[in-house]
């Protein structure tokens, strides 16, 4: 079972920011937390991952609390086309035979509206 | 910006059939993944790949899944004898080096088993 707790929907108007919040308050030392979408059926597509500091890439940020135990994706400026499940997943970099893969819940089904 | 490709992008075929999904990965990644999401369901884990021996695989990953890497850039998937609870969309995914890189999915291959 996925270890993190995503609100069902949320609704954003486009131009705002989108903030997705995720809850993942077993989350483990070595574990980071990443974040994938997916538009309508296509394939999930990555967005941003980290593991204590808060990131930015040119799609997202992602702002992690200080105890780890949750996280929050932010959109800056949510367009029609940011309209997707967004799902947060923790996984630990695993090292040996076993090569992680990730474990997808429900996610957030974000629409944004004009 | 390379990314994962996966023909056919729509595959019918019927029950007791075998069927191959074909996956090309990034070129420079070393992992490779295959999962599924059968309609309005989660996305599923099935198998992971490396170092051309399978690391990891699920439940659902039966005798009759299998998967290969027959040259230095293809990697398929085969259900050897297909049944009508095989139908979902298929994603392949591949990731670098360090197992704490992000998987990067393909689009898919909508399975239709008749």
């Amino acid at each position: 079972d996925a270890k993190t707790t995503q609100p069902p929907s949320m609704d954003c108007a486009e131009g705002r920011a989108a903030n997705l919040p995720c809850n993942h308050s077993t989350i483990s030392g070595n574990e980071y937390v990443y974040w994938y979408r997916q538009i309508h059926s296509q394939g999930p597509q990555y967005i941003i991952h980290g593991l204590k500091n808060n990131e930015t890439n040119e799609m997202a940020s992602l702002i992690i609390t200080e105890d780890r135990k949750s996280s929050t994706l932010i959109l800056p400026h949510a367009t029609l086309r940011d309209t997707a499940v967004y799902y947060c997943i923790v996984r630990a970099p695993d090292y040996g035979g076993s090569q992680g893969n990730l474990i997808f819940g429900k996610g957030t089904k974000l629409s944004v509206k004009p | 910006e390379p990314e994962v490709t996966q023909t056919p992008s729509h595959q019918v075929t019927q029950m007791g059939q075998e069927v191959i999904l074909r996956c090309v990965p990034i070129s420079n990644h070393l992992y490779f993944y295959w999962y599924r999401q059968i309609l309005g369901q989660k996305v599923e884990f099935l198998v992971s790949f490396y170092n051309n021996e399978i690391s990891e695989k699920s439940e659902i990953f039966d005798d009759q899944f299998s998967v290969e890497r027959p040259d230095g850039s293809n990697f398929t998937l085969k259900i050897r004898s297909t049944k009508l609870e095989d139908s979902a969309m298929y994603f392949c995914a591949s990731s670098w080096r360090e197992r704490r890189e992000p998987q990067h999915f393909g689009d898919g291959t909508r399975l239709s088993i008749l």
